[in-house]
């Protein structure tokens, strides 16, 4: 069964203090694994897609990596606007195309 | 222009009622979708529609009844809800590769519905 497990599932950082948040799959066929960012009460903004292991991206202070088992999304230098909910989802080959959504990252990000 | 509206923002219904939530996009994706979030939990697969064409159900109630209109719009019907139906309902879409495969999903800001 395709599965998808994030840690921590709440992360507290002094702005500034760089980390990395966790995204461990068990997929049949990787097709995709996908990064959203969400604000509360808000939809889910796409960030990245990774299709292969040793695939990189960034963006601004954001940089997602992939292995064979999980991916890492580092955060940089992270200000209070980074604060929201980060999910990893992965799409595989039995999955007909449907997201398999992991619980999230609740980032909080103090002045 | 990567972006997906959804009307109405807020909606309170009773459970006698009938309402329907909208979805609009204009990047010529040909798949839509329909997601259920409850609070603190993930976004749930609902519906998907790929070429207009309803591909995958997962087994929603049939109080929820999706439409696709034309390629840009997607409806879902909503009718006799339950109180614990009330969550942010979620519209994406993305576009379809030559195989079928489908590509990172665009979402819109959803519909935080209350059923009374």
């Amino acid at each position: 069964e395709d599965q998808v497990t994030q840690s921590p599932e709440a992360l507290r950082l002094q702005e500034g203090e760089s980390s990395s948040l966790n995204c461990s799959y068990t997929v049949s066929g990787l097709r995709g694994l996908f990064w959203y960012r969400q604000d509360p009460g808000k939809g889910p903004e796409f960030l990245f897609t990774l299709y292969s292991a040793g695939e990189e991206k960034e963006k601004e202070r954001l940089k997602a990596t992939l292995t064979k088992k999980e991916s890492f999304l580092h955060i940089t230098a992270p200000k209070p606007e980074d604060s929201a909910t980060y999910l990893c989802a992965v799409r595989g080959g039995g999955s007909q195309g449907n997201l398999i959504f992991g619980k999230g990252t609740k980032l909080s990000v103090k002045p | 222009d990567t972006e997906v509206t959804q009307t109405p923002k807020h909606l309170v219904m009773g459970m006698t009622n009938k309402k329907s939530l909208k979805c609009e996009q204009h990047m010529g994706h040909r798949a839509m979708y329909w997601y259920k979030q409850k609070a603190k939990k993930p976004p749930e697969l609902m519906f998907v529609y790929s070429y207009e064409k309803l591909s995958i159900n997962e087994s929603v109630p049939s109080r929820f009844s999706p439409e696709c209109p034309n390629s840009s719009l997607l409806n879902l019907h909503l009718h006799a809800l339950q109180p614990e139906d009330s969550a942010l309902y979620l519209c994406a879409s993305s576009q379809v590769s030559g195989y079928g495969g489908l590509y990172e999903q665009y979402f819109g800001p959803g519909t935080r519905l209350t059923v009374t």
